[in-house]
């Protein structure tokens, strides 16, 4: 079957640490891979996407590569800010087909 | 990016009434839309993907005569929550797709919050 497994949170570091949410996921075929997130109250944003192995999607300073031998879609970014604190959802996609399946989600909270 | 608004952002209503959630894609033709429901602290749970002109498809375990979903333009759908319960009580998000099956990239509404007393 298809699934998305992301580390637990909360997660809080202070103003410019370095940022991992491991994602690994389990599909059949080929998926694309996401990171949505989701500020306070309002709904999920695209932050970046991947759609083929060694792919890697990065937006706003985050990155995130495609790695089909460790089956993984890890988030990173450099230097974390206040406004990166969110919800961050990790998501594959089949090429074809309507089902998108999402991480349970990690909380980052960024501290001054 | 595409943009995708929802209407109500909150509702408050009484057990036993219904409540109608507008979702709509403002700057592009959404043949698909999906609805979610996010309970707190938990992920998206898909309910139904909606086509524009057809009957709405079900997830299993979601009850198709509670949440009533229509999807009568390529911009408009709606999800009737038909006498609502307390534990009806969620964050219903939707999301659109432009264009055919093989546009893998959803844009996600803002979300409503539904609180049933």
């Amino acid at each position: 079957g298809n699934s998305v497994t992301q580390m637990e949170g909360p997660v809080t570091l202070s103003e410019e640490a370095f940022l991992t949410i491991n994602c690994t996921y389990t599909a059949t075929g080929y998926p694309s891979l996401f990171w949505y997130v989701q500020y306070p109250g309002e709904g999920l944003q695209l932050l970046l996407k991947a759609t083929k192995a060694d792919d890697k999607g990065s937006n706003k300073g985050f990155e995130a590569t495609y790695r089909k031998e460790t089956t993984s879609f890890h988030l990173e970014k450099g230097s974390v800010q206040v406004s990166d604190s969110a919800v961050y959802f990790c998501a594959l996609s089949r090429k074809t087909g309507n089902q998108f399946y999402f991480g349970t989600g990690t909380s980052l909270t960024v501290i001054p | 990016g595409a943009v995708v608004s929802q209407h109500p952002s909150r509702v408050i209503c009484k057990s036993g009434t219904s409540v109608k959630i507008e979702c709509r894609s403002l700057d592009f033709q959404a043949t698909t839309m999906f609805w979610y429901r996010q309970f707190p602290k938990q992920s998206l749970m898909l309910m139904a993907t909606s086509n524009e002109g057809s009957k709405a498809t079900y997830e299993q375990g979601v009850e198709k005569d509670k949440f009533l979903i229509n999807h009568a333009s390529l911009t408009l759908s709606t999800l009737t929550v038909t006498s609502a319960h307390p534990e009806d009580s969620s964050f219903y998000i939707c999301s659109a797709r432009e264009g055919d099956r093989y546009q893998e990239t959803q844009y996600f509404g803002p979300g409503t919050r539904l609180l049933v007393l």
